[in-house]
């Protein structure tokens, strides 16, 4: 079974307007946490948002925000007022404590945002 | 804060010859550091991780001898592709995990990869 679902391959969004990124997730670990990178075609991972299992609050990061709904096991990415240097592929991962800190990566939306 | 960097970002090889890319946390230390690699349009699949000062864990599947990693310091991990062939060609990208209680300890951060043609 897959640990991290990412459904959308690809998604198209309007310059200026938000757009939800869906991420899905299976573990039996009481302790994880969830994570979301930027890829753009350079290739560099960049770090957006973390969501821990425990915390009570949805992370936000500036544009970023995280939509933790725990007992559906999903942590979609909502970003705001998207902007076209936005259009990158987004990769949803998750930290299992019994895990030894290791990273289990969905397979990627890739979002393009248009004028 | 909590920069990565790699070195070299691309590079050109015969078959045969082996290539060593270096990973470095430039502004944290590093327990452990990760090598994944990555196919285009693909994610990243980790091929082992790799602690300071010990024999680095990999994952099924993915040959130690082939791919040898070295982690010589809390900052320093390196990668050598032992005798290179055209289907090790591949996006190679490495993180690092900050010391507990560095900056963001949950988090790994990246390096930018190094795009690695073998001929």
């Amino acid at each position: 079974a897959q640990k991290i679902t990412q459904t959308q391959p690809g998604m198209f969004v309007q310059e200026k307007e938000a757009v939800t990124l869906d991420c899905t997730y299976d573990t039996s670990d009481p302790s994880y946490g969830l994570f979301w990178y930027k890829q753009p075609s350079s290739g560099e991972m960049i770090f957006l948002i973390y969501q821990g299992s425990y915390d009570q609050q949805n992370a936000t990061e500036g544009r970023y925000s995280l939509n933790f709904q725990k007992a559906r096991k999903s942590a979609n990415l909502v970003i705001s007022a998207s902007q076209l240097g936005d259009s990158a592929m987004y990769f949803c991962a998750m930290r299992e404590v019994g895990g030894g800190n290791k990273l289990t990566f969905g397979t990627g939306t890739q979002l393009k945002v248009e004028l | 804060g909590a920069v990565v960097s790699q070195h070299p970002s691309r590079v050109i090889c015969k078959s045969g010859t082996s290539v060593k890319i270096e990973c470095r946390s430039l502004d944290f230390q590093a327990t452990t550091m990760f090598w994944y690699r990555q196919f285009p349009k693909k994610s990243l699949m980790l091929m082992a991780t790799s602690n300071e000062g010990s024999k680095a864990t990999y994952e099924q599947g993915v040959e130690k001898d082939k791919f040898l990693i070295n982690h010589a310091s809390l900052t320093l991990s390196t990668l050598t592709v032992t005798s290179a062939h055209p289907e090790d060609s591949s996006f190679y990208i490495c993180s690092a995990l900050p010391l507990a209680g560095g900056p963001g300890e949950e988090t790994q951060y990246f390096g930018p990869g190094t795009r690695l043609l073998v001929l």
